[in-house]
């Protein structure tokens, strides 16, 4: 079974340009997941889509982040303009049904993005 | 708010030593308990798994008891090698999963 990928692997841009991911996740997968990992921390949910609508977008800062998942597949996250804190490993995962279910969720590489 | 703390790293061991790392949580109602590993360069990999109180999840060697009365889910395993050398985390999952900071282990022969 092919696991989550995503691209690229690392992304390095300066402060206020914009930068964008790609996940794909495994197929047959409904739920996808966005976590952004900040160096010496935790995941954090960003955006939790089921097929193709938004589930938890709550902490996203919609300011300068979007996400879409538009035919319920692959998916990208967006960040424009970047800022210096936004450098982080953002994680893609997904999972057969939503996390209520408890079904594991299996995680990309991630891309890592350093901002200038 | 729901939240997991665990023990700060990094630990360190030789081989075949007995590895402890601590986690605690806080949640409403019973989330199911997770530990997840990430190896260098590579992504999360599931590692066990609890889902009610008085499960013990069991993986690799590793081992982990949900513990209701102590909101507690530690990690343990007999005799760690130089292969299990990665970043732990625990993690409960609410209606979301809650995130522990990560426990960096490092084994040395």
């Amino acid at each position: 079974e092919a696991g989550v990928a995503q691209s690229p692997r690392y992304k390095i841009i300066e402060k206020r340009q914009s930068v964008a991911f790609w996940c794909n996740p495994i197929s047959g997968h409904a739920t996808l997941y966005w976590y952004q990992q900040i160096l010496g921390q935790g995941p954090k949910l960003l955006i939790q889509f089921q097929n193709n609508g938004v589930v938890d977008d709550s902490q996203l800062p919609k300011d300068r982040f979007s996400a879409e998942r538009l035919k319920g597949v692959d998916s990208t996250l967006k960040i424009q303009p970047a800022k210096l804190e936004d450098s982080a490993v953002y994680l893609c995962a997904s999972s057969l049904g939503s996390s209520i279910g408890n079904q594991p969720q299996h995680f990309g590489d991630g891309t890592r993005l350093s901002i200038l | 708010g729901n939240s997991v703390t665990q023990m700060e790293g990094p630990v360190t061991l030789s081989e075949e030593a007995f590895l402890t790392i601590n986690c605690t949580y806080t949640a409403t109602g019973y989330p199911s308990l997770f530990w997840y590993v990430q190896y260098p360069g590579e992504g999360l990999q599931l590692l066990l798994k609890a889902t009610k109180a008085d499960d013990k999840g069991s993986n690799k060697g590793f081992e982990a008891t949900y513990r209701k009365e102590t909101t507690s889910f530690h990690l343990e395993k007999g005799s760690v090698q130089v292969s299990d050398s990665a970043v732990y985390f625990c993690v409960a999952n609410t209606d979301k999963l809650i995130f522990g900071t990560g426990t960096r282990l490092q084994v040395f022969p």
